[in-house]
């Protein structure tokens, strides 16, 4: 099973949509979650940190459930700039391990 | 803005050749790392590394990889013999706690030929 499994889409979106993307991870120890996004050979960028409580950043939200190790990310009203790959990622902390371990990635294309 | 920069922005290099990666962290940075990512496929985690030595490295860094930070402000991953499955996108990234944000570098794209 993987680590940090992703729908590769591409989801192909509307300009003003609302899309939703959907992460799981295998181990129940992983102690950080973050949503990167990363542009067409770049360099991934944080996007957002994911907290228990779920968090908002403007048109982003992003969910945590632990009992279901399930991470999710919703972006609304979508934007042409909005087209990239989103990355799911996880931390197991408690081994001490600080490596980030990278889903590999749900490709969105905000279309006009 | 402080950002990661890395050097060369392509390399392309023959099989059996040894190269070298360079990468500045950001000067405040504790914790270095080094990932890759082979075209088409996810970001992977090479090795970290924290007080003068690695501190954890994947399976992937084998024999083959090694890395150094030289002087206060680089930090190199050096590929002793590459293979033409060594080819890929390698990321640097640094931060200044463990846990916190890792800001990642542009890239070095290493091309075996």
């Amino acid at each position: 099973r993987k680590e940090v499994e992703q729908d590769p889409g591409p989801f192909n979106v509307p300009e003003g949509a609302t899309v939703a993307f959907n992460c799981t991870y295998s181990n129940s120890a992983s102690q950080s979650f973050f949503w990167y996004r990363q542009d067409c050979r770049k360099e991934p960028k944080l996007l957002m940190s994911v907290y228990s409580s779920g968090n908002e950043d403007g048109r982003f939200t992003a969910q945590l459930n632990r009992a279901s190790q399930y991470i999710s990310l919703l972006i609304r009203d979508s934007k042409l700039s909005d087209s990239a790959t989103y990355l799911c990622v996880v931390i197991l902390l408690d081994t001490g391990r600080r490596a980030l371990t990278f889903g590999s990635g749900t490709r969105l294309q905000v279309q006009p | 803005e402080p950002e990661v920069t890395q050097t060369p922005s392509h390399q392309v290099t023959q099989m059996g050749q040894e190269v070298i990666l360079r990468c500045v962290p950001i000067s405040n940075h504790l914790y270095f790392y080094w990932y890759r990512q082979i075209l088409g496929q996810k970001v992977e985690f090479l090795v970290s590394f924290y007080n003068n030595e690695i501190s954890e490295k994947s399976e992937i860094f084998d024999d083959q990889f090694s890395v150094e930070r030289p002087d206060g402000s680089n930090f190199t991953l050096k590929i002793r013999s590459t293979k033409l499955e060594d080819s890929a996108m390698y990321f640097c990234a640094s931060n200044d706690l463990a846990g916190s944000e890792q800001y990642f570098g542009p890239g070095t794209r290493l091309t075996v030929t």
